[in-house]
């Protein structure tokens, strides 16, 4: 198993441009997740997802959007890429939504916006 | 999500057993106490979780005391492999639409002494 594969691991984006962190596990999955960690405060919930088809937002969802058509993938779209959004982001996933079983994550996108 | 203590830091010497405190006086019945830990510039890593019982599996231990107030993640022969980041959460099992985060505090560092 590969768990859950994030791609890419590092990213320099300037003001203004837009990209999408890719997310994928192979675990069939029923619950998904982006987080971001930044220095001091811990990690907080962007976006999450219960099941394909179905998306909400988290605490922090301002400047990204998410979608889920298949089981396995669930990339996180920046729109227009600010400093602020600069980060380490990390996916995770678990086989159900309600916490009863233990998250996966995968090992992070370091992105820099300048 | 109801708050958990942990110290800030601890030591341990290699090869003895380690054991991390988490005080959650606030439990309630639904809520679950997870362990993740953070090895340096990686993800999240899940440990272990329980309700009520103590749970074992072949990371560590999980000692929840009868009131559930506390709990103490056991490791049972501390490595270089383990110096990490540990982080006791409270999650509870239904929380509801737009509750699906992992709430990580600071967490304890553990040092693993050669």
């Amino acid at each position: 198993n590969a768990g859950v594969t994030q791609t890419p691991k590092f990213q320099v984006l300037k003001t203004g441009q837009s990209m999408t962190l890719q997310c994928a596990q192979d675990m069939n999955h029923e619950y998904m997740s982006w987080y971001r960690q930044d220095p001091g405060m811990g990690l907080r919930l962007i976006h999450y997802s219960v099941g394909a088809g179905i998306t909400d937002q988290g605490e922090v969802p301002n400047g990204y959007n998410v979608s889920r058509s298949t089981t396995e993938d669930f990339p996180l779209r920046l729109l227009s890429a600010a400093p602020s959004q600069t980060s380490v982001y990390f996916c995770a996933s678990s086989y159900r939504w309600d916490r009863s079983e233990g998250y996966t994550f995968g090992s992070g996108t370091r992105l820099t916006v300048v | 999500d109801a708050k958990t203590t942990q110290p800030n830091s601890m030591e341990s010497n290699e090869e003895e057993p380690v054991h991390l405190p988490c005080n959650h006086s606030t439990i309630s019945g639904t809520d679950y106490i997870h362990w993740y830990r953070q090895l340096p510039s990686q993800g999240p890593e899940y440990v272990i979780h329980g309700l009520t019982s103590n749970v074992n599996n072949r990371m560590a231990s999980l000692a929840i005391a009868e009131d559930r107030k506390s709990s103490t993640l056991i490791l049972h022969r501390a490595t270089l492999r383990d110096a990490a980041v540990y982080y006791c959460i409270l999650s509870p099992a239904y929380s509801g639409a737009g509750s699906y985060q992992l709430t990580f505090g600071k967490g304890t560092k553990l040092s693993v002494i050669p």
